[in-house]
């Protein structure tokens, strides 16, 4: 059972580009939930999708951010124009409609760098 | 509303002495916690987890945690460190909340060991 896949790993824009991550939960699993970590910080929570809805995006910023996780297909985060201070690791995580130990199950990240 | 605090931001011991890394949480349920470890430019690896089950939880590479309600600590500790336990270390507290787990992160511990 492959675990929870992002891609890509690593991706470079310049500011005003459009920057697209991609999450790929583990096999079964219908939540997913978007995390960020700014250099030098912990993760902060973003936003929490089910399968083709937002459940909490009580994280994410009012402007330039979306996501999505469609019925087919990985969930996207979307950010638009992007700035320097959105340099960041972007998280992922998954897990299962029932979840055990209330355990979310990590991907590798992606790693943006704004120039 | 639940939270994390890690007392340390920085961690430095020999290697071979005991590491000590300390986590209090405030959760309004019974909360599930967890330790995870980041090295650099990584993803996040679980260490361990308690939930509810046994107080003293053992983990991966010699890590333990012991979840203390009365003290409301999730102390992590390892009996002899290791060159390759120098990461930074995250505790993490889960609880259900409107129908969905809530995950707040601790800002983390960086852990410094010295030949």
């Amino acid at each position: 059972n492959a675990g929870v896949m992002q891609n890509p790993r690593h991706l470079v824009r310049r500011r005003g580009q459009e920057a697209r991550l991609r999450c790929s939960p583990m096999k079964g699993h219908s939540h997913v939930y978007w995390y960020r970590q700014l250099p030098e910080e912990g993760l902060k929570f973003m936003v929490y999708l089910q399968k083709e809805n937002i459940i909490d995006e009580s994280g994410m910023p009012k402007e330039r951010f979306s996501a999505e996780f469609p019925k087919e297909g990985p969930s996207i985060l979307r950010i638009q124009q992007v700035v320097r201070g959105d340099s960041a690791a972007y998280f992922c995580a998954s897990s299962p409609p029932i979840a055990l130990d209330n355990e979310q199950f990590f991907g590798p990240g992606t790693r943006l760098t704004v120039l | 509303a639940q939270s994390v605090t890690q007392l340390d931001s920085h961690v430095s011991v020999s290697e071979g002495t005991p590491v000590l890394l300390r986590c209090n949480y405030s959760s309004s349920y019974s909360p599930s916690l967890f330790w995870y470890v980041q090295h650099p430019n990584k993803g996040l690896q679980l260490l361990l987890k308690y939930t509810s089950a046994a107080t003293l939880v053992k983990g991966i590479n010699g890590f333990e945690a012991e979840f203390k309600k009365s003290e409301t600590s999730f102390h992590l500790t390892k009996p002899s460190a290791h060159m390759s336990d120098a990461a930074e270390y995250f505790c993490v507290v889960s609880e259900a909340s409107g129908g969905y787990q809530k995950v707040t992160f601790g800002i983390g511990t960086k852990l410094q060991v010295i030949p």
